[in-house]
């Protein structure tokens, strides 16, 4: 079985602009959780999403968003990007929850100039 | 508030010698527990995790936490390392009523030759 895909791996991006970022779960898997990984704050759950509808959220602002697809991809979208946006942002992947086993993405590395 | 903390941020040992990763929680019901490792440049990956029965749980490459309720921890042990376990160690803990998964800050591991 394949992986738990990540797109794009690496993005720079300036103040301002919007962000959108694409996560392919193992075949079958129909729970995407999203986690945003810095060096000082750690990792930290942005949102999960299951069938399609998000199940549950962390505590970051409404510029935060995503969705998730029939083909249980989803994506999520980063408006008016600010400085401290710049993270590793990865995906993770189980059949129903994140109370089972997650398997995670490599990541996508975003700066944010 | 739910948490999780790995007192120790670094840890340095020597390949053969013994390992063991602190990990303390606070949370109100029985939790369920998860051991991830994260290498140089690759996503997280499960080592073990609890759920329910016995309090020893063995994981791959290797690793064994032990639940203890009473101290409210779930410490992962090694008994030899290998130059290749080097890496990030994260500790993690759910609950049934949330469908967020809350990771500590993570344990950094060097192995001297």
């Amino acid at each position: 079985k394949a992986g738990v895909t990540q797109t794009p791996r690496y993005l720079i991006k300036t103040r301002g602009q919007q962000v959108t970022l694409s996560c392919s779960p193992i075949s079958g898997h129909r729970s995407v959780s999203w986690y945003q990984q810095t060096p000082g704050q750690g990792l930290q759950f942005l949102f999960e999403y299951f069938s399609e509808t998000q199940r549950n959220k962390g505590n970051f602002p409404g510029r935060f968003s995503g969705r998730q697809f029939s083909n249980s991809r989803s994506e999520m979208n980063v408006s008016t990007l600010e400085l401290g946006d710049s993270a590793l942002y990865l995906c993770a992947s189980s059949m129903t929850g994140v109370h089972e086993t997650q398997y995670f993405g490599p990541g996508t590395r975003l700066l944010v100039l | 508030a739910q948490s999780v903390t790995q007192p120790d941020i670094h840890i340095t040992v020597s390949e053969g010698a013994s390992l063991e990763l602190r990990c303390n929680y606070s949370y109100g019901a029985t939790p369920y527990l998860f051991w991830y490792v994260q290498s140089p440049g690759q996503g997280l990956q499960l080592l073990l995790k609890y759920f329910s029965g016995d309090t020893l749980v063995q994981g791959i490459k290797g690793f064994e936490a032990e639940f203890k309720r009473s101290q409210s921890s779930f410490n992962l042990r090694k008994p030899s390392v290998h130059w290749s376990d080097a890496a990030e160690y994260f500790c993690a803990v759910g609950e049934t009523s949330y469908d967020k998964v809350i990771f500590g800050p993570g344990t950094s591991l060097s192995v001297i030759p």
